[in-house]
């Protein structure tokens, strides 16, 4: 049973235009949601969060949407740069004292020059 | 401030061999995760120390054991290994405590072929 899904294994943008990663989640109990970047051959590394309590967080180019209601959260880049180009995942936590983070099973992102 | 860094960074073992993976933690850091990625998937949480404790479990079996010393940093020590322990070990290393927002921070991982 997956708690968090990204259902589109793969997106392929034009340099200069926005990427929008999307993920859904099952559990009631997360109250804190992550994107992670992964390039070959490196671990993830922590781009953006946001806490249950919002509904949008930005950093730079990116911006993280997050819809309650929904269990929907998304990731906006823009604009998307080559250098972009990398696995995303998704990752959430919920109260508890080990945090642990449950991933998506990632998005593929390919930004295009 | 170094960041988190994992050793050795490829091991190829035999099945039933038992396999020792090291990771130092973030300066400052006293919680370190570890967690296991296949091929194609995202990763899974194996289990978390918190000041040399075990702090929660995912859904692995007791032959995946860890230690966490009083430098902070951690081993994840697998015993009888089989075929499906085959994937990316990723230590990941956090500030602890109670605060919600506490970040997790990744190494580069551990590759384990298991033959």
């Amino acid at each position: 049973d997956q708690q968090v899904k990204q259902n589109s294994p793969s997106l392929s943008v034009q340099e200069g235009r926005i990427s929008i990663l999307n993920c859904d989640y099952t559990n009631s109990m997360f109250d804190y949601f992550l994107w992670y970047k992964k390039y070959p051959a490196e671990g993830p590394t922590f781009l953006i969060s946001i806490s249950s309590i919002k509904d949008k967080n930005e950093d730079g180019r990116f911006t993280v949407f997050l819809n309650k209601s929904a269990k929907h959260l998304s990731l906006h880049i823009v604009p998307s740069q080559p250098g972009d180009s990398a696995v995303y995942f998704c990752a959430a936590s919920g109260s508890g004292s080990a945090r642990q983070l449950t991933f998506g099973s990632g998005t593929q992102l390919t930004v295009l020059p | 401030e170094t960041g988190v860094t994992q050793s050795p960074t490829h091991l190829i073992k035999t099945r039933g061999q038992q396999v020792t993976l090291r990771c130092s933690s973030q300066s400052g850091h006293n919680t370190v995760s570890w967690y296991q990625q296949a091929l194609g998937q995202g990763p899974q949480f194996i289990f978390q120390y918190y000041r040399e404790e075990e702090n929660g479990r995912g859904n692995f079996p007791p032959r995946f054991s860890g230690l966490q010393f009083p430098n902070y940093s951690s081993e994840l020590n697998v015993n009888a290994l089989e075929l499906d322990d085959s994937a990316l070990y990723l230590c990941a290393s956090s500030l602890g405590g109670l605060d919600y927002t506490d970040t997790q921070y990744f190494g580069p991982g551990t590759r384990l072929t298991v033959l």
